[in-house]
């Protein structure tokens, strides 16, 4: 019920696709569920962050689609670069759960030029 | 700069050996973390602490130990419990803990068996 399930484990796209990178859940006492970035040898980074009550968020080339219902939310990268090359990873935490976040397996992108 | 730091970025440790992992952040927050990453298994909570002189144990504290005497600082001991210590530990912090504030990290150490 504390996990979060994350696919795919790796991705590989040409400069200018669309990655997708998926999570799901099961416990609905979730209510935030941010995207971290992280590059090799350096900690993660926050990207953005959603809350159940939207379904869709958008910042810059990054979306998050939000389905409530099904228990599960997806990362899009528009227009993806090589920089963008990178492990991304999802999360999900309660509120008054002392902030403790459950994170997925994590999914490595590739963007070829 | 605020920031999170945390040294060494390359620890070895010996077998029956302790090791301290320090983690030292100035945007002060009242929320700190410690995480371990494995190839493959994400991140995992190891120790959080909501104040000073307040912590408390995560998913996997075994083997590990940690303190929190003051804000700023929350020092990650791997004891020689730990049989399996290899591992990119991680440290962050939030403004809070109540809110679901976002997590800021630091860029880790890399812990390998001598």
């Amino acid at each position: 019920q504390q996990q979060v399930k994350q696919s795919p484990q790796s991705l590989i796209v040409q400069k200018g696709g669309i990655p997708i990178i998926n999570c799901a859940y099961e416990n609905t006492a979730f209510d935030y569920f941010p995207w971290y970035q992280q590059f090799p040898g350096k900690g993660p980074a926050l990207l953005i962050a959603i809350r159940p009550d939207v379904s869709e968020k958008k910042e810059g080339r990054f979306t998050i689609s939000f389905n409530k219902s099904a228990k599960q939310f997806s990362l899009h990268i528009m227009d993806s670069q090589p920089g963008d090359s990178a492990t991304y990873f999802c999360a999900a935490s309660m509120a008054g759960n002392t902030g403790k976040l459950i994170f997925g397996q994590g999914t490595t992108l590739q963007v070829k030029p | 700069d605020g920031g999170i730091t945390q040294s060494p970025k390359y620890l070895f440790r010996k077998e029956g050996q302790n090791v301290t992992l320090s983690c030292e952040q100035n945007l002060n927050h009242d929320a700190m973390y410690w995480y371990r990453q494995d190839p493959g298994q994400g991140l995992r909570l190891i120790y959080y602490s909501q104040i000073v002189n307040d912590f408390q144990k995560g998913d996997i504290a075994e083997g590990y130990s940690v303190s929190r005497e003051k804000k700023e600082s929350f020092p990650l001991t791997v004891t020689s419990a730990q049989k399996n210590p290899t591992a990119f530990y991680l440290c962050a912090s939030s403004i809070n803990s109540v809110s679901n504030q976002p997590q800021h990290f630091g860029d880790g150490t890399r812990l390998s068996i001598l």
